[in-house]
């Protein structure tokens, strides 16, 4: 099980907006500005979309975006295109031993 | 441009031990924090291991004991030393640069099958 909880699925129209939420504790995504999403294609490696809840790496489209809410984060995607279709997984830095922790991912389909 | 291209996976036995590369270009390993992490076939991500610039390291409770994380500041390359390895370790293993606790560049990976 993963230390953070996010939806297994989520699936919108090309053009709509969709967003994926990041659930953890006090002790992770609550406590710290330390959020990151990323994105990865089948056999691809992961790729930075979101950084410290919000920031947009260079390059990365502005209908990316990122929030948080209490223990909650959430990865924003408006304007969907069909290469936006992927995996997401959110992480978050730790007060625990283990430093840094994963979402157990997302499955974006655009329909 | 930065880079990291991984090495050293492949087929081990349980109980084996296998060392990963990360050969980094671009960027200076030693000034940045480095991590490895991994993905087992058709699972999420688990962060592995990070090595500070200061030197600390630090290891995910699944590994601990087991795995060593170093660096060669002569070669700009990470390490990953993986000993008593178990089948539950099978596993895409990608290098990543930590800046500001954030992944912001990965390599492409290497496969490590631990099987009999």
């Amino acid at each position: 099980q993963s230390a953070l909880t996010q939806p297994a699925s989520v699936s919108g129209s090309p053009g709509q907006s969709i967003t994926i939420s990041c659930t953890g504790t006090s002790s992770d995504v609550g406590g710290y500005n330390y959020v990151s999403w990323y994105q990865q294609h089948p056999g691809k490696a992961p790729k930075l979309m979101i950084y410290e809840v919000s920031n947009r790496p260079s390059g990365v489209s502005n209908r990316f975006s990122g929030s948080k809410s209490g223990n909650t984060a959430s990865l924003t995607i408006s304007g969907l295109q069909a290469e936006d279709e992927a995996d997401y997984y959110c992480s978050s830095y730790t007060s625990s031993s283990t430093l840094e922790v994963f979402g157990g991912g997302t499955k974006l389909t655009v329909l | 441009e930065v880079q990291l291209v991984e090495s050293g996976g492949g087929l081990v036995q349980p109980g084996g031990s296998l060392r990963l590369s990360c050969a980094a270009s671009g960027f200076t390993v030693s000034s940045n924090y480095m991590s490895w992490v991994r993905q087992a076939p058709g699972k999420g991500l688990e962060w592995v291991s990070v090595i500070y610039s200061g030197g600390s390291t630090y290891y995910a409770d699944s590994v601990k004991g087991r795995f060593t994380i170093s660096r060669d500041n002569s070669k700009n390359t990470l390490y990953l030393q993986m000993n008593s390895l178990r089948a539950e370790d099978t596993a895409v293993y990608y290098c990543a640069r930590a800046s500001s606790l954030h992944f912001d560049y990965w390599g492409q990976g290497t496969l490590v099958t631990v099987s009999s």
